[in-house]
């Protein structure tokens, strides 16, 4: 079956820092990848969505600037956290598409910003 | 705008005893329905899809799911839980370009 990897899994960084969060498909071509967030005891929330060769699509409320995504080829999608702050704590996941019916996530990242 | 709301927050059953989990979501069009689960420490995985035909879905695991038009709902059911199906469990909705998930719904079945 299709599978998605992250790196790293668990990241602690300090306030102020950057953080950067690897997605890859290991068996196939991702024309699409998406970046979600999920906070404790709350669903995935969709932040932007990751064409290869293109800019990405934020959601509405998500700040560009601060999330900054690369999807430079059909494997590989990248999301930094830029000035990272503990209200950025949270558990970050990436999913990958290629076109058909279904969607294919990553195990995610849990990032702590102490 | 579209949402997906799962009314369950936190399901606790025996072994052998019968599982449904509700679900019902909000979209104007078109709707290709999910249910994924995830256990503990891994990650997402499909549990059962519908897009058309049969309402009446068949996933892994001994899981289904019936697809109601009518009642915007897409409950996942299972006849007799087993320890490992101890997990979170997600609703989701594909709506014209992503997807929309509920709030999930914790199950812990008892030994």
């Amino acid at each position: 079956g299709a599978v998605v990897s992250q790196h790293p899994s668990w990241v602690i960084c300090k306030s102020g820092t950057s953080v950067k969060i690897e997605c890859r498909s290991l068996d196939f071509q991702a024309t699409t990848m998406f970046w979600y967030r999920q906070f404790p005891k709350q669903s995935l929330m969709l932040m932007a969505t990751s064409n290869e060769g293109s800019k990405a699509t934020y959601e509405q409320g998500v700040e560009k600037d601060k999330f900054l995504i690369n999807h430079a080829s059909l494997t590989l999608s990248t999301l930094t956290v830029t000035s990272a702050h503990p209200e950025d704590s949270s558990f970050y996941i990436c999913s990958a598409w290629t076109g058909g019916d279904e969607q294919y996530f990553g195990p995610g990242t849990r990032l702590t910003v102490t | 705008a579209q949402s997906v709301s799962q009314h369950n927050h936190h399901v606790i059953l025996s072994e052998a005893a019968s599982l449904e989990l509700g679900c019902n979501y909000s979209y104007g069009g078109t709707v290709n329905l999910f249910w994924y689960v995830q256990y503990p420490g891994q990650h997402l995985q499909l549990l059962l899809k519908y897009f058309s035909g049969d309402p009446l879905v068949k996933g892994i695991k001994g899981f289904e799911a019936e697809f109601i038009k009518s009642k915007f709902s897409f409950n996942l059911r299972k006849p007799s839980v087993q320890w490992s199906d101890t997990a979170e469990y997600f609703c989701a909705v594909n709506g014209r370009d992503n997807l929309f998930f509920g709030t999930g719904t914790r199950l812990t079945v008892i030994p």
